[in-house]
């Protein structure tokens, strides 16, 4: 089975500095998706950005990028000029796709960091 | 984002009573998911469906049922409700073509006094 590890369970920063969440993950599996997620005050459950296993390239979405070591199995998340608006819950996922054996396409949650953005 | 519902939004029902929670897809996603949210250990995953009647157990399971005789419909069932299934309840849903990637409803609150 994967476990997905967050230990950060609260970070801060100030607005517009940088910040990196952490998110290792255990898998034996060579071909996989991870998913940051951001959940705000409201608990909607939002995809932040995705990153398959196959790319070398590491994924960005304007002020997001992750930095993916998949030997090391880790999966950090890098928020530049932070905002306000980026206070939230932020949930580290892993996902192995559904296979001709069946199983798969199911989300693995890591327990969470609560990022706080202060003025 | 996906158009995903889930219906109730907020419930308070006594031990011992079922209940059931909807959730409803206008996306034609073949997978859907019932996710609860407590403190200290994020999401998890109750039961799954792969496509219509065709469904499976997650990791906390134990009290809860399934169905899925639609494509767009996924229903999740506290046969006897108890105090620790007081919990937030997501509805999530995907395809394989979208990236793999889930979506989420906006879950629902349960309290079982």
């Amino acid at each position: 089975a994967q476990t997905v590890t967050q230990s950060q369970p609260e970070m801060s920063v100030q607005e517009a500095e940088t910040v990196t969440l952490s998110c290792t993950y255990d898998t034996s599996e060579n071909n996989y998706y991870l998913f940051w997620y951001k959940q705000p005050p409201s608990r909607q459950m939002i995809l932040v950005i995705r990153q398959e296993a196959y790319k070398q390239q590491n994924a960005t979405e304007n002020r997001f990028s992750v930095n993916f070591q998949k030997a090391a199995k880790s999966f950090s998340l890098k928020i530049s000029d932070s905002q306000l608006g980026d206070t939230a819950m932020y949930f580290c996922a892993f996902m192995k796709p559904r296979g001709v054996t069946g199983g798969g396409n199911k989300l693995t949650f890591g327990t969470g960091t609560q990022l706080k953005v202060e003025l | 984002d996906a158009g995903i519902t889930q219906s109730p939004r907020h419930k308070v029902t006594e031990t011992g009573t079922p209940v059931t929670l909807r959730c409803h897809q206008t996306e034609n996603h073949r997978y859907m998911y019932w996710y609860r949210q407590d403190p200290g250990h994020g999401l998890r995953l109750i039961h799954y469906s792969y496509g219509v009647k065709d469904t499976d157990k997650g990791e906390v399971s134990d009290g809860y049922s399934v169905s899925r005789s639609k494509t767009e419909d996924f229903l999740l069932t506290l046969e006897s409700a108890t105090s620790s299934q007081t919990s937030v309840y997501f509805c999530a849903s995907g395809k394989a073509s979208s990236g793999n990637t889930i979506y989420f409803g906006e879950g629902s609150w349960l309290t079982v006094v």
